[in-house]
């Protein structure tokens, strides 16, 4: 139990596009998911905390209006990186809160982006 | 807000032998403590995690002591393994399942 997925596992777009990374909570509901970014070999930063039926909380220094979080279920948070550029390319891993359980937050796979 | 120092950044250590790796937190309101293992090119898997009301937690050969009042946790792995080869991280939280404070991640290499 207790499975978050995200998708895609990796991927690859030019510049100026916009990517969407869908983390999933498979076998319970989430009211609350995070948004992790990780440079390669570093530590994970929380990008936003994003609530399901409300707008999402950023972190000082991520802009809202280029990582675009949408929580519109209890099952599925998507990220969206609007305009990327090569220096978001990164590792973006979700994590989900259990709705009724008070246990850790499960992590997703993490969603490699590479931006050429 | 909370910051989160890890020492050491890497570890070199022979198969069997102990691996200890410490963590600070700054913030005297957390109450949660997870360690996560990260493989290359995956997610951080929870290997272990303690809570400000416990001490110290053992889960086989993985162990984990908390100072509130020095505001500092360490994690301890025995017998090492190969497989154990892989970073770790700490972490910090209010509680369980609210938003994490990462340490720096310590590289963990167990020679056969």
């Amino acid at each position: 139990g207790a499975v978050v997925s995200q998708h895609p596992s990796w991927v690859i777009c030019k510049s100026g596009t916009s990517v969407k990374i869908e983390c999933r909570s498979l076998d319970f509901q989430a009211t609350t998911m995070f948004w992790y970014r990780q440079f390669p070999k570093q530590s994970l930063m929380l990008m936003a905390t994003s609530n399901e039926g409300s707008k999402a909380t950023y972190e000082q220094g991520v802009e809202k209006d280029k990582f675009l979080i949408n929580h519109a279920s209890l099952t599925l948070s998507t990220l969206t990186v609007t305009s990327a550029h090569p220096e978001d390319s990164s590792f973006y891993i979700c994590s989900a809160r259990h709705r009724v359980k008070n246990t850790e937050a499960f992590f997703g796979q993490g969603t490699r982006l590479t931006v050429v | 807000g909370e910051n989160v120092e890890q020492h050491p950044s890497t570890l070199s250590v022979q198969e069997g032998d102990s691996a200890v790796i410490k963590c600070t937190y700054s913030d005297s309101a957390s109450n949660y403590f997870p360690w996560y293992k990260q493989e290359l090119g995956k997610g951080p898997q929870l290997i272990i995690d303690i809570r400000s009301n416990v001490g110290e937690k053992k889960d086989q050969r993985i162990a984990v002591t908390l100072n509130k009042t020095a505001k500092h946790f360490s994690l301890h792995i025995t017998e090492t393994q190969p497989e154990d080869s892989a970073v770790y991280f700490c972490a910090a939280s209010m509680a369980a399942g609210n938003k994490l404070t990462f340490g720096g991640g310590t590289r963990v290499l167990v020679k056969p």
